[in-house]
């Protein structure tokens, strides 16, 4: 049973440039958590998504950014004209239906650079 | 005030020695309490969660819980060079159940000394 999976693992983008960052959960978990984590930070959370619906997106910037979790396909977090503090590791997240308190798990994390 | 709180460190130990992690946390209303583990560049990974006031045992890993106090804390016992990571104390933050909105301490980098 593979893990959450996230590509590209590491993007280079210019400033200006659109970056797209994919996530796959786990088999059978509908809910999707995308979290960012700049250098010598802890995590901050982004977005919380189920199959096409926002749930919660309090943390998401309010301009440049998006996320969806369409029926078919990865979880996509969109950010348009980037700048260079976009730069982080953004890491996804996947939990099973009614998993209450359950586990998070994490996939390995898409490296953004923009230069 | 941050909503999860955790000494930086890092935290020096010789190995074999017991490692002690400690957490607080602002809203009393959390109800689930997770640690991670995150090696340098890699993702969190769980390695235990506790929803009850007292301890919690697993292999070397003891967490143990006090809600009225607000404080988390994972001790490991028999610590290994292995164990050097930082650690992440995590709370459930959600405004209400179902899911989980996870806020993150900074996390406390624990080195173990062979």
């Amino acid at each position: 049973n593979a893990g959450v999976m996230q590509n590209p693992r590491h993007l280079v983008r210019r400033r200006g440039q659109e970056a797209r960052l994919r996530c796959s959960p786990m088999k059978g978990h509908s809910h999707v958590y995308w979290y960012r984590q700049l250098p010598e930070e802890g995590l901050k959370f982004m977005v919380y998504l189920q199959k096409e619906n926002i749930i919660d997106e309090s943390g998401m910037p309010k301009e440049r950014f998006s996320a969806e979790f369409p029926k078919e396909g990865p979880s996509i977090l969109r950010i348009q004209q980037v700048v260079r503090g976009d730069s982080a590791a953004y890491f996804c997240a996947s939990s099973p239906p009614a998993s209450g308190g359950d586990t998070q798990y994490f996939g390995p994390g898409t490296r953004l650079t923009v230069l | 005030q941050k909503e999860v709180e955790q000494n930086s460190g890092p935290l020096s130990v010789p190995e074999g020695a017991i490692a002690s992690l400690n957490c607080t946390y602002s809203d009393r209303g959390s109800q689930s309490f997770f640690w991670y583990r995150q090696y340098s560049g890699k993702s969190p990974e769980l390695i235990m969660f506790i929803y009850s006031n007292g301890d919690k045992e697993d292999g070397r890993f003891t967490a143990q819980l006090n809600k009225a106090s607000q404080y988390v804390s994972l001790l490991i016992r028999d610590s290994q060079p292995s164990d050097s990571a930082t650690y992440l104390c995590a709370v459930n933050t959600a405004p209400s159940g179902g899911y989980q909105k996870v806020t993150f301490g900074t996390g406390t980098k624990l080195q173990v000394i062979p």
